[in-house]
This record gives C-alpha cells, sequence and structure tokens, in this order.
C-alpha cells in the first residue's frame, strides 16, 4: 500500500529565508504527488500538484516542488517566507488510476520575524 | 455558492450521547470523505463513499456512521459519543479519479465532554 512520510513534524525560519519541506513517498509505478496547506482554523487547500511533465511545479504563491522518481520524493521549497506562509502543509500521493489520496502526518512551518 | 459545506462549525457534547455533522458538496462530485485531524496523527479516513448508497470503512470507522442517500450530502453520526472521538472532521469531495485532488470543507470541531 501507498505511504507517505514528512519527514519534519516541525520546522521554524526566519522572515524572508528559504525553506525546504520534505516528503517521501513508497515507490510506485506512476503517482500523482499533491501539496496541501491548512492556515490556522481552516481546511486543507491544493497548493500544488504533479500529474505528469514537467518534474518542477510551482504555486502562485511562490512555492514550487520537484518530482524525483529515483528518490520517490517531492520536497516543497519556497526561497523567501513570509509570516502569512505559516501554516500546516501537508504531502499526498495516489497511484495512478486509483482514486484515494494517502496523505503524510503533515509538517508546521512557523514563520519568526 | 459553489463549494462543500460542513454544519456546525463547533459543537459541544455531552458522552453518550447521538450527533450528527453535516456536509454538503455542490460540485457533483462522486467522491466524498470523512477525516478526523488529531495531533500526532495527522488525517485519519474515517469513512468513504463513492456514489449514492455506495460507503466503505477507512482507517478508523469504529463508532461512526455514514449514510448516503444524495450524491450531495454525507453526512456523520457518532452513535454514541465518546471523549476520543473529540477531534476536528473534516468533509472531502472528489471527482472520479484522485487526479483533480480532493475539495475539503472548513471543518467541524467536536468537543465531548
Amino acid at each position: 500500500a501507498q505511504s507517505v512520510t514528512q519527514l519534519d513534524s516541525q520546522v521554524p525560519v526566519f522572515e524572508e529565508a528559504p525553506v525546504e519541506l520534505r516528503c517521501n513517498y513508497s515507490s510506485s509505478v506512476s503517482v500523482y504527488l499533491f501539496w496541501y496547506v491548512q492556515y490556522p482554523n481552516q481546511g486543507l487547500q491544493l497548493l500544488l500538484k504533479y500529474l505528469s511533465g514537467s518534474t518542477l511545479v510551482e504555486s502562485i504563491n511562490g512555492f514550487e516542488a520537484e518530482f524525483n522518481k529515483s528518490q520517490t520524493s517531492f520536497h516543497l521549497r519556497k526561497p523567501s517566507v513570509h509570516i502569512s506562509d505559516t501554516a500546516e502543509y501537508f504531502c499526498a500521493v495516489s497511484d495512478e488510476g486509483a482514486q484515494k489520496l494517502v496523505f503524510g502526518q503533515g509538517t508546521r512551518l512557523t514563520i519568526n520575524p | 455558492d459553489a463549494g462543500i459545506t460542513q454544519s456546525p462549525r463547533y459543537k459541544i457534547t455531552e458522552t453518550g450521547r447521538q450527533v450528527t455533522l453535516m456536509c454538503h458538496q455542490t460540485w457533483s462530485h462522486s467522491y466524498m470523505f470523512w477525516y478526523r485531524q488529531d495531533l500526532g496523527h495527522g488525517l485519519r479516513l474515517i469513512y468513504y463513499s463513492a456514489a449514492a448508497d455506495i460507503t466503505d470503512k477507512g482507517e478508523v470507522p469504529d463508532g461512526y456512521v455514514v449514510s448516503r442517500s444524495k450524491t450531495e450530502n454525507f453526512p456523520l453520526t457518532l452513535e454514541s459519543a465518546t471523549r476520543s472521538q473529540t477531534s476536528v472532521y473534516f468533509c472531502a469531495s472528489s471527482d472520479k479519479h484522485a487526479r483533480y485532488g480532493y475539495t475539503f470543507g472548513s471543518g467541524t470541531r467536536l468537543t465531548v465532554v
């Protein structure tokens, strides 16, 4: 069965510093990969997704994630974070053609001024 | 408005009482899901439904009951609430393929006293 590991439960960074949130999944032939963001007291919102094609995907608010098949990873990065990026971030994966998403445990990103 | 709506937003109930959490979606999505979110456990799938009158257990179904008589509604019932069911509950919906991701509601914060 598919599984997802988010290696860090909490990541504190200073404002305007770069950040990387790590995500690894168990191997599969073809997968769909997602990052969701959950702001305080809200539901999860889709941040970006990889389905096929270019291995680098970007969101509208400056995040990017790179699909690395050999390392079965889909790490999320941002070159310069803002206070407003404070949230919990969830990585999710689905086998191609399957319906259910499997979610990681989440990474809480805290931005310090 | 189109989207997915959960009600109530907050609920306090007593141990042993029955409580129903409501979920309504206007996307005409075939799949609907119930998750609970607890510190240290991330998101855990309780039940899901592939279509009206088709439901199936997730990871943590004990103590919960679901029904889906109409495509747009997917209520979750706690038949006899326990303190361990204190949690934040999220409903989500999806088209028939996971490639489109899930759309989440804003959540119901349930406290069992």
